[in-house]
């Protein structure tokens, strides 16, 4: 498996908190990605990287936010989390050397949960 | 519109017998094709791809997957199902121009059930 994590795996909030999703990765890969999924559904991107302060909006809408500061981090933040956030949030990161053909490779998951 | 088909929620299997989860896809030009696998509560698996060359592609754990062009197609197969497969199998195709960030279209999933 490739080396990327994602803290916490599962995430149990009231609704109004401030959360932080984390996600690393060890390899240098340049593109990092995050993914929505409800489960046993489709993957929707939500937010992607080129880059180190490089970030853009995905195809589905997502009130969360990213950042990235450095090459191997690429945190999600939810301002303001509220139950229909609840989903599982995947992290992705590619290799920048092998062009169009580059293979994503993914976290475990973290699974949020907000009552 | 670009889109991934699979067109089976859920595919039931016999230990030891062939197994094959189906995918067909639309879009522009010649794509790249990928097939993943997530197990429960986890992340998705790279299994393999197809960029060019031979259509029939070897992957890890014993899965291949076939090309078919004219049938805009890319079938997982593997001859030989085990319990351990059992698993959610996600087919993804990457457009030949999708910018730069090398966007993935993802299909719904295909569950694999293989029973002992």
């Amino acid at each position: 498996e490739a080396d990327i994590y994602q803290t916490p795996r599962y995430l149990v909030i009231g609704t109004g908190k401030k959360i932080t999703l984390e996600c690393s990765q060890t390899m240098g890969h340049d593109k990092m990605y995050w993914y929505q999924q409800d489960p046993g559904m489709e993957l929707h991107l939500i937010h992607y990287s080129y880059g180190v302060n490089s970030t853009e909006k995905g195809d589905l809408s997502s009130e969360s936010t990213v950042s990235r500061i450095r090459t191997e981090h690429f945190p999600l933040t939810l301002e303001s989390a509220r139950p229909s956030h609840t989903s599982q949030y995947l992290c992705a990161s590619s290799d920048p050397g092998q062009g169009a053909t580059d293979t994503q490779y993914f976290g475990p998951g973290t699974r949020l949960t907000v009552l | 519109a670009q889109s991934v088909a699979q067109p089976e929620d859920q595919v039931n299997v016999a230990e030891g017998n062939p197994l094959t989860v189906k995918c067909t896809y639309s879009v522009s030009g010649n794509p790249y094709l990928f097939w993943y696998v997530q197990y429960p509560n986890r992340g998705l698996q790279f299994l393999l791809k197809y960029i060019t060359g031979d259509n029939l592609v070897k992957g890890s754990y014993g899965f291949e997957a076939e090309f078919n062009k004219s049938q805009t197609s890319f079938h997982l197969k593997k001859p030989s199902a085990l319990v351990s497969d059992s698993a959610l199998y996600f087919c993804a195709v990457r457009p030949m121009f999708s910018g730069g960030y090398n966007k993935l279209i993802f299909g719904a999933g295909t569950r694999l059930a293989v029973h002992p």
